[in-house]
């Protein structure tokens, strides 16, 4: 099983929004309503920002969105913030055998 | 709020086995939620290593099995990570979380213990 692809890196400036894509295959992302999406600062833990494709943990900005077509999700970031600088991984629920896969994860920098 | 603790041997030879412990504290691990553990190679990704539930069941990442187990001990409200047959390849930041069975999302982490395999 594969990583789920995301892009390398997207950047933005202040107050801007920026899309951040993860593509999967009709075995993982297409095939479940499983979408996560985790937020990385450098050193620190990750942290669930979206669960169930747009779903948002209580005490995440509602700046954080999370939407799903086909085999492909997608996290929007509106109204970017400095501290919004991070790196991004999606993950999906694969079933049976592989039952978990990652994203590659995308570096998000606020210019 | 649940914390979750990860510890053990930050260093192992090569050929050797890992052994990293979750302590749980703020839930039970006798709850309806899964346990897993996730690793990151430096400067790379996350990767799913497996999880297990109060009943002992686990679930594991095909290219580890073989290599991994993993399992809870509910009277000390913790769980347990073994990988052995270490190589290099296998030195990462470790970290334990608590996953959401019903959405499958992991909604709580370990702070990470990084661990490297050199002799």
């Amino acid at each position: 099983q594969s990583a789920l692809t995301q892009p390398a890196s997207v950047s933005g400036s202040p107050g801007q929004s920026i899309t951040i894509s993860c593509a999967g295959t009709s075995s993982d992302v297409g095939s479940y309503g499983s979408v996560s999406w985790y937020q990385q600062h450098p050193g620190k833990a990750p942290k669930l920002i979206i669960y169930k494709v747009d779903y948002r943990p209580s005490g995440v900005s509602n700046r954080f969105s999370g939407s799903k077509s086909g085999n492909r999700a997608s996290l929007t970031i509106s109204g970017l913030q400095a501290e919004d600088e991070a790196d991004y991984y999606c993950c999906s629920y694969a079933g049976g055998y592989t039952h978990y896969v990652f994203g590659t994860g995308t570096r998000v920098t606020v210019l | 709020q649940v914390q979750l603790q990860e510890s053990g041997p930050r260093l192992v030879k090569p050929s050797g086995t890992l052994s990293l412990t979750c302590a749980v504290s703020g839930a039970s691990v006798s709850t309806t939620h899964w346990w897993s553990w996730v690793r990151q190679s430096p400067g790379t990704g996350l990767e799913w290593i497996g999880e297990v539930y109060q009943s002992g069941t686990s679930n594991y990442n095909p290219s580890l099995k073989g290599r991994v187990t993993i399992s809870i001990d509910k009277s000390k409200n913790q769980f347990s990570l073994m990988l052995n047959s270490v190589t290099a390849a296998d030195t990462a930041v470790y970290y334990c979380g608590r996953v959401v069975g019903s959405g499958s999302y992991v909604d709580s982490w370990g702070q990470g213990t990084l661990v490297t395999v050199s002799s």
